[in-house]
């Protein structure tokens, strides 16, 4: 079947701690991105992939890193400078880099700092 | 003032009743309009897309834009308890790249 898949579901952080979220997609999608949704608030957007080895920075980049070395993996890591982590992450994707096309969801991981 | 406002409920209706969802915007560059659907703990999933105005259906849902007043509904007809989640609406530009969240609506059918 295809689609997304992030992992892991749940995840602890420590104070002062890096943490890679995963996202693999077999859709062949061209773009990619990463949100972050917190209660009460629309999804943001943290970094976007349009095409491999290519990303750019969403709304609330600051704190946050990517990678896109294959076209169906992009990585989030939530680096120790990103004062408030604990949120809930979803990664996307779509057929084209203009988001008037579909966007696929993963399931999301919910991160929590400890 | 957010781009995009949506009033976040919880909103509660019989099963069976027809619901109204609503988001406001105002930026009048948005062309494209979406609603996504999301169950408690998974990612949205595309519900309705609309382009420019006018009304779209899909069985018992009908999106509805309005950009003269820069409104766009969802409409439920005959709601089922499978129904409940939260509806997040969407929308961006033909310029623009990103698409622009509204908050979400909690929608809770009671069987």
């Amino acid at each position: 079947d295809g689609g997304i898949t992030q992992s892991p579901k749940y995840l602890f952080r420590k104070e002062g701690q890096n943490v890679t979220l995963s996202c693999e997609q077999n859709l062949n999608h061209d773009a990619m991105y990463w949100y972050r949704q917190d209660p009460g608030q629309g999804l943001r957007l943290i970094y976007y992939s349009q095409i491999v080895n290519d990303f750019q920075k969403g709304d609330i980049a600051e704190g946050y890193s990517v990678s896109r070395e294959k076209k169906e993996s992009f990585p989030l890591t939530v680096t120790s400078a990103q004062k408030n982590p604990t949120a809930f992450y979803l990664c996307a994707s779509s057929i084209a880099g203009v988001l008037n096309t579909e966007a696929f969801f993963g399931q999301g991981t919910r991160l929590t700092v400890v | 003032q957010k781009e995009v406002e949506q009033d976040p409920g919880p909103l509660s209706v019989p099963e069976g009743a027809i619901v109204s969802l609503n988001c406001t915007y105002s930026n009048s560059a948005f062309q494209y309009f979406m609603w996504y659907r999301q169950y408690s703990r998974k990612g949205p999933e595309l519900l309705m897309y609309t382009y420019s105005s006018g009304n779209k259906e899909d069985g018992r849902f009908t999106a509805q834009v309005d950009k003269s007043s820069k409104y766009i509904s969802l409409f439920i007809r005959d709601s089922q308890p499978s129904d409940s989640a939260t509806y997040l609406c969407a929308m961006s530009g033909d310029s623009n790249y990103q698409l622009i969240w509204g908050a979400g609506t909690k929608l809770i059918i009671k069987p």
